[in-house]
């Protein structure tokens, strides 16, 4: 299966400052990546499909000027929290889906915002 | 809407068997999924189901009734190392996955 490598594994940052987190295909190359973000006890939530070469896909309700995404290669995309603030702590995972049968996951970021 | 449902928690005994359900509503079908996830780690994909029927690998199973929008995770010969969240998830007919909240496994000894 695919590799998939993210990166920080946990930050934490001041609120109002903002954050990167990378997600990188290491064997697969992905013309398609999701940025999930998953609050305690709580389902993975899709924020948008990220696609290579041109803007993302944000999903209802997620602000696409907060969370700027970047998929400029065929392995590596990037979601960065603009201004962020402690409600956006949180558990974001980016994925990989090869074919239509499964998807790689990142190991995740743990964002604390203080 | 699209929903998934499936328990919040449960409990088994080191050794055992158990049953994880997951009934679902979606907008098309395209294949169910279930991950394991232990806390503060991404998931790990265990199986997909597209047809009806029973999937087996290893000391887990997975069963399909696209008919009745059900499936469930069998796990067998319970291990400590099991204890997880298990995370149910249908692709829909636009190919996009509707993930369910979760079922929380606590195996005791």
């Amino acid at each position: 299966g695919a590799v998939v490598s993210q990166h920080p594994s946990w930050v934490i940052c001041k609120s109002g400052t903002s954050v990167k987190i990378e997600c990188r295909s290491l064997d697969f190359q992905a013309t398609t990546m999701f940025w999930y973000r998953q609050f305690p006890k709580q389902s993975l939530m899709l924020m948008a499909t990220s696609n290579e070469g041109s803007k993302a896909t944000y999903e209802q309700g997620v602000e696409k000027d907060k969370f700027l995404i970047n998929h400029a290669s065929l392995t590596l995309s990037t979601l960065t929290v603009t201004s962020a603030h402690p409600e956006d702590s949180s558990f974001y995972i980016c994925s990989v889906r090869a074919g239509d049968t499964e998807a790689f996951f990142g190991q995740g970021t743990r964002l604390t915002v203080v | 809407g699209q929903n998934i449902d499936q328990p919040t928690e449960m409990t088994a005994t080191e050794g055992a068997i158990v049953q994880i359900n997951c009934t679902y509503q979606t907008s098309g079908f395209n294949g169910l999924f279930w991950y394991q996830q232990h806390a503060g780690e991404a998931p790990t994909f265990l199986s997909y189901n597209v047809l009806d029927g029973l999937e087996e690998k290893g000391r887990f199973s997975s069963f399909l009734s696209r008919s009745k929008g059900y499936s469930y995770l069998l796990l067998k010969e319970l291990q400590m190392k099991d204890s997880a969240s298990y995370l149910c998830a249908v692709m829909d007919s636009n190919y996009q996955l509707i993930w369910g909240a979760g079922t929380k496994l606590i195996i005791k000894p």
